[in-house]
């Protein structure tokens, strides 16, 4: 399958900094990849859907100045979480997009622990 | 409001037994349904279902869907300690843009 990495695997950051989460495709193009949110034991929660070149759309109670998302390549999204506080400490993953001729599939990244002291 | 439901919560099984994970849907312009296992990182991609009927195998695991009904299962059989995780179901449809609706997630616990 497809591979996508994000950088940094885990980050622990002071209160009130912001952090720049990087979410790679490797060996595929994607004009499309989607940001989530996990917190333990939960499942996924869609944060936002990146589009390269365009604007970021994100979801219902998301706040974009926030969570700010940038798709400048074909290959690179990156998530930026602005002063950062405790409650923002969660797991993010970045999904890609890749069209089949079965259907649209999602390939997952590695995940990035953030911790917000 | 897309909505997708996975049943049971959370199982608990002997290594051998055979294990059946639900999810049901209810999604406007339904393009596929994907099963991922997530194990302690990011979910990995076990099978995406498009089809009514058609079965899809890897190994041990099976899944199938059922576009009347609107639901899919999947199956595990010969369980192993491995096999522990949690079962993600989500539904792709909607938008263009290929954006995932998951369920609650199904968190599997095998004993040796």
């Amino acid at each position: 399958g497809a591979v996508v990495s994000q950088h940094p695997s885990w980050v622990i950051c002071k209160s009130g900094t912001s952090v720049k989460i990087e979410c790679r495709s490797l060996d595929f193009q994607a004009t499309t990849m989607f940001w989530y949110r996990q917190f333990p034991k939960q499942s996924l929660m869609l944060m936002a859907t990146s589009n390269e070149g365009s604007k970021a759309t994100y979801e219902q109670g998301v706040e974009k100045d926030k969570f700010l998302i940038n798709h400048a390549s074909l290959t690179l999204s990156t998530l930026t979480v602005t002063s950062a506080h405790p409650e923002d400490s969660s797991f993010y993953i970045c999904s890609a997009r890749v069209s089949g001729r079965g259907g649209d599939t999602q390939y997952f990244g590695p995940g990035t622990r953030l911790t917000v002291l | 409001e897309d909505k997708v439901v996975q049943s049971p919560l959370s199982l608990v099984v002997h290594e051998g037994d055979t294990v059946t994970l639900n999810c049901s849907y209810e999604v406007t312009n339904f393009r596929s349904l994907l099963w991922y296992k997530q194990e302690k990182k990011a979910p990995t991609f076990l099978f995406m279902l498009t089809s009514s009927g058609i079965e899809k195998k890897s190994g041990r695991l099976s899944s199938i869907l059922d576009k009347k009904e609107l639901f899919s299962i999947l199956n595990i059989t010969a369980t192993q300690t491995g096999d522990s995780a949690i079962y993600l179901c989500a539904v792709a449809g909607g938008t263009s843009y290929g954006k995932l609706t998951f369920g609650q997630g199904t968190i599997l616990t095998v004993h040796p």
